[in-house]
């Protein structure tokens, strides 16, 4: 069973589009992760949910918004794409200060 | 605020030689953690080994091994015996686990990567 699984892997879209990328875990972990992989593999990270709260919300654009359902899942939104949101995304959960599972990526490609 | 620094943007040895891969981190924190994770072109992330940092004994796994040195902030990956299939990005990351500092809660620093290649 996979443990930190992400919907699509790919994701090709036209410029002003809103897509969301899904995330679960089944590790049981509690804390939940979004992380940005520019064309460079610069891991920037952008959001990260223990319980269901917002604790790190980094500076990325207000187009992004992550909605936790439960602690399970942390799903990412973004609206209106533009050509600079083309990147890897990764989600990762972790157990408090343990290391980070991640997913294996959403690959989108804002056309 | 704390920085990971990998100065090697690639590297590229022979299969079955041994290489390593340096690191070095800025923090004025006495309790973390540091990682190894390697990105393989299938692009999955995956941990490779992990040190705490009052633990003065090296981490080893297999294959792979650290040398922390504490004092100095420096956190190297050794890999003996290569493998084709160790080619792959290679990134350093930093973790506090000072509670005091909110941002820091949970958190990993991570450098900007070392891109091994291993040739037959």
């Amino acid at each position: 069973d996979t443990a930190v699984s992400q919907t699509p892997k790919y994701l090709v879209t036209q410029m002003g589009n809103d897509k969301s990328i899904k995330c679960e875990q089944n590790l049981g972990h509690d804390t939940m992760y979004w992380y940005k992989q520019d064309s460079k593999k610069f891991l920037k990270i952008m959001f990260s949910y223990n319980n269901k709260e917002l604790i790190i919300n980094e500076t990325v654009p207000n187009r992004f918004s992550p909605k936790s359902p439960d602690k399970a899942h942390l799903n990412l939104h973004i609206n209106s794409l533009e050509l600079g949101d083309s990147a890897v995304y990764f989600c990762a959960s972790s157990q408090d200060q343990g290391e980070q599972f991640f997913g294996p990526g959403t690959r989108l490609t804002v056309l | 605020a704390q920085t990971v620094t990998q100065s090697q943007p690639e590297m590229s040895v022979q299969e079955a030689e041994t290489v390593t891969l340096s690191c070095t981190y800025d923090t004025s924190e006495s309790n973390y953690y540091l990682f190894w994770y390697k990105q393989p072109p299938s692009r999955q992330m995956i941990l490779v080994i992990r040190q705490e940092a009052y633990k003065q004994q090296n981490a080893t796994e297999n294959r792979f091994s650290v040398n922390f040195q504490k004092a100095a902030k420096s956190f190297s990956l050794k890999i003996s015996d290569s493998q084709l299939g160790d080619t792959a990005m290679y990134f350093c990351a930093f973790m506090s686990l000072d509670y005091s500092l909110k941002d820091s809660n949970y958190q990993l620093i991570w450098g900007a990567g070392t891109k091994l290649i291993i040739k037959p």
